[in-house]
């Protein structure tokens, strides 16, 4: 089993739409998870962190489950600059920290 | 307060020949990974560096790659004898300290180094 999995889409949405995004992760002893974005070409950037708790940033909605060892990105009201590639991190618990990413998701907003 | 920096942002070279990649991370930052990333694939972990240091390199193919984080200067990933298949983005990120008992340290990215080797 990998240790972050994703699943790559594309997902292809109308403007408007609410799309969501899951990730599993193998490891159950990891303590830091995070949702990326990268644009085509780009470097990664961080979207935002996802706590225990679950947590909300304008229109994106993180959430973590850890008993089942997954995560998800829920975004509202897509916009076309939403346009690009979602990538799950999870730390590789057990010595160093690593983050250690997933493949992506990419996600294509269309008018 | 600068980003992380790579250079260079784009690298010929030809089969046989040497690539030498440099990171410098952000201000305050001393801890350095690298990634490489070919197309349509996503991250993978190469090398975890501390100043001096190499803390992980579990990612790191066991010949013609190295990598160092001196205690002046950036860090260099080096490939040896490249080959067509070394043809990949390779990403340098940083973050302030290793987590330890501190939950989500984000990690800061340069804008990559596009190796093409011809």
């Amino acid at each position: 089993r990998k240790e972050v999995e994703q699943d790559p889409g594309p997902f292809n949405v109308p403007e408007g739409a609410t799309v969501a995004f899951n990730c599993t992760y193998s490891n159950s002893a990891s303590q830091s998870f995070f949702w990326y974005r990268q644009d085509c070409r780009k470097e990664p950037k961080l979207l935002m962190s996802v706590y225990s708790s679950g947590n909300e940033d304008g229109r994106f909605t993180a959430q973590l489950n850890r008993a089942s060892q997954y995560i998800s990105l829920l975004i509202r009201d897509s916009k076309l600059s939403d346009s690009a590639t979602y990538l799950c991190v999870v730390d590789r618990s057990g010595g160093s920290y690593i983050p250690t990413f997933g493949r992506g998701t990419s996600l294509i907003v269309h008018p | 307060n600068a980003g992380v920096m790579q250079n260079p942002r784009h690298l010929v070279r030809r089969r046989g020949q040497e690539a030498r990649l440099r990171c410098s991370p952000m201000k305050g930052h001393s801890h350095v990974y690298w990634y490489r990333q070919l197309p349509e694939e996503g991250l993978k972990f190469m090398v975890y560096l501390q100043k001096e240091n190499i803390i992980d390199e579990s990612g790191m193919p066991k010949e013609r790659f190295s990598a160092e984080f001196p205690k002046e200067g950036p860090s260099i990933l080096r490939i040896q004898q490249v080959v067509r298949g070394d043809s990949a983005a390779y990403f340098c990120a940083s973050s302030p300290q290793e987590t330890g008992g501190l939950l989500n340290t984000e990690a800061f990215f340069g804008q990559g180094t596009r190796l093409t080797v011809v």
